[in-house]
């Protein structure tokens, strides 16, 4: 697609259910990356996938979160028995493979635990 | 380990002044620089980026910025800021492993008001 598409743009949740989160990359774009934003927080590395190579989930907070991607494009992150610190926008990025181009984003998901 | 320090938190400046949005960063080879803004309700986009070669970059909407290794700094500037470029502003810096980039680390960043 033209852009990184990330869905859904809003998700209110209750305590304890799991979520998913879907990023649908540029076309052509081999790396992916996952970030969550909190208030105040600035933009926290969660998990990066670069083609076909082991993601690096050093970012990750906790084993609650996890992170797949299918086919080296859509890219799923899911996150199990969501707490209300877990509260944030959860922006997607990917980027050529060859280059330092910096990201293209997506507008985010917007996650409320209640 | 790789940081960026964005020291203002918040600036406020009149239309039509000058900017300067601060940024300094710990790494230790040659970085890559990057300035993102995000608007309200909306994702973040990239201003401008730095590599290599002339210290000084221009991106879009008017913004430069110029690296300075000795002071490893990478501050973004505007000659004359307009009301809509009140936004938040991200520095970041990157490495570069085997031909692929690896992630970015992000600073806390500069939220810009505009007063008339």
């Amino acid at each position: 697609g033209a852009g990184v598409s990330q869905s859904p743009s809003n998700k209110v949740t209750e305590k304890g259910k799991d979520v998913e989160l879907r990023c649908d990359p540029i076309s052509g774009h081999t790396a992916l990356y996952w970030y969550r934003q909190s208030l105040g927080q600035g933009l926290e590395f969660l998990i990066y996938f670069q083609g076909n190579s082991a993601p690096d989930k050093s970012g990750l907070p906790s084993d609650r979160f996890s992170a797949e991607r299918t086919g080296g494009s859509v890219s799923t992150l899911t996150i199990q028995r969501t707490q209300q610190e877990d509260s944030a926008v959860y922006l997607c990025a990917s980027s050529p493979k060859t280059g330092a181009y910096g990201y293209t984003f997506g507008s985010g998901t917007r996650l409320t635990v209640v | 380990a790789q940081s960026v320090t964005q020291p203002d938190i918040h600036i406020t400046v009149s239309e039509g002044a000058s900017l300067e949005l601060r940024c300094n960063y710990s790494y230790g080879a040659t970085p890559y620089l990057f300035w993102y803004v995000q608007s309200p309700g909306q994702g973040l986009q990239l201003l401008l980026k730095y590599f290599s070669g002339d210290t000084l970059v221009q991106g879009i909407k008017g913004f430069e910025a110029e690296f300075k290794r000795s002071q490893s700094s990478f501050n973004l500037r505007k000659p004359s800021v307009h009301w809509s470029d009140a936004a938040e502003y991200f520095c970041a810096v990157g490495a570069y492993y085997g031909g692929s980039q690896g992630n970015l680390i992000f600073g806390k960043g500069t939220k810009l008001s505009v007063k008339p």
